[in-house]
């Protein structure tokens, strides 16, 4: 079975920007949830979608946003990029239901640059 | 506020011995746990979960201990061998609210030959 795909592995980008980043999940998966890892955080929950609708939002500004398709592909968005942008986005897939915690897959992230 | 701590940044230990991780949280709503195991420039790789009705989880040479009154887990690693050396997380979410989950900042392990 495939894994979790990410694209672009690596993006540079300006201030001020805009950037959309794309995630693949496994087969199956229903649930996808976006991270930022940065050296001094840690990972960071951004958002979890499922079944098309928002199911949960970590603690950022509204200048990052997602979206998921029919298919459970998910995009997110960063507008007006900063510097602090600058991360390590993961992207996690799970198998998911209604309601309940399952183990989540991880791809192997979009490296995003902001100078 | 970090709900999930990990507190020792690295660890080293010899090859063939044990490996104990540690993770403690301060959200009493957690009652669901994974452990991962991180490279460079790789995502993170799924190892072992537990469910707050148990208190250990096995698979292979990773066990997994929570202690509900504690609010402690630990990921044990036995034998360790040099592929383990890699940065743990551990995670935690409130179940009955999706996949939701909040990290600690990871642990080092380095395997000595």
């Amino acid at each position: 079975k495939a894994g979790v795909t990410q694209t672009p592995r690596y993006l540079i980008k300006t201030r001020g920007q805009q950037v959309t980043l794309s995630c693949s999940p496994i087969s199956g998966h229903r649930s996808v949830s976006w991270y930022q890892q940065t050296p001094g955080q840690g990972l960071q929950f951004l958002f979890e979608y499922f079944s098309e609708t928002q199911r949960n939002k970590g603690n950022f500004p509204g200048r990052f946003s997602g979206r998921q398709f029919s298919n459970s592909r998910s995009e997110m968005n960063v507008s007006t990029l900063e510097l602090g942008d600058s991360a390590l986005y993961l992207c996690a897939s799970s198998f998911g239901q209604t309601q309940g915690s399952y183990e989540q897959y991880f791809g192997p992230g979009t490296r995003l640059t902001v100078t | 506020d970090q709900q999930v701590k990990q507190n020792s940044p690295s660890l080293s230990v010899q090859e063939g011995r044990i490996s104990i991780l540690n993770c403690d949280y301060t959200n009493s709503m957690f009652d669901y746990f994974l452990w991962y195991k991180k490279y460079p420039a790789e995502g993170p790789t799924f190892l072992i979960s537990i469910s707050s009705i148990k208190d250990k989880n096995e698979d292979g040479r990773f066990t997994v201990f929570l202690n509900k009154s504690a609010k402690h887990l630990s990921l044990h690693i036995v034998p360790s061998q040099p592929g383990d050396s890699a940065v743990y997380f551990c995670a935690a979410s409130v179940s009955n609210t999706g996949n939701q989950f909040y990290f600690g900042t990871g642990t080092s392990l380095t395997v000595i030959p």
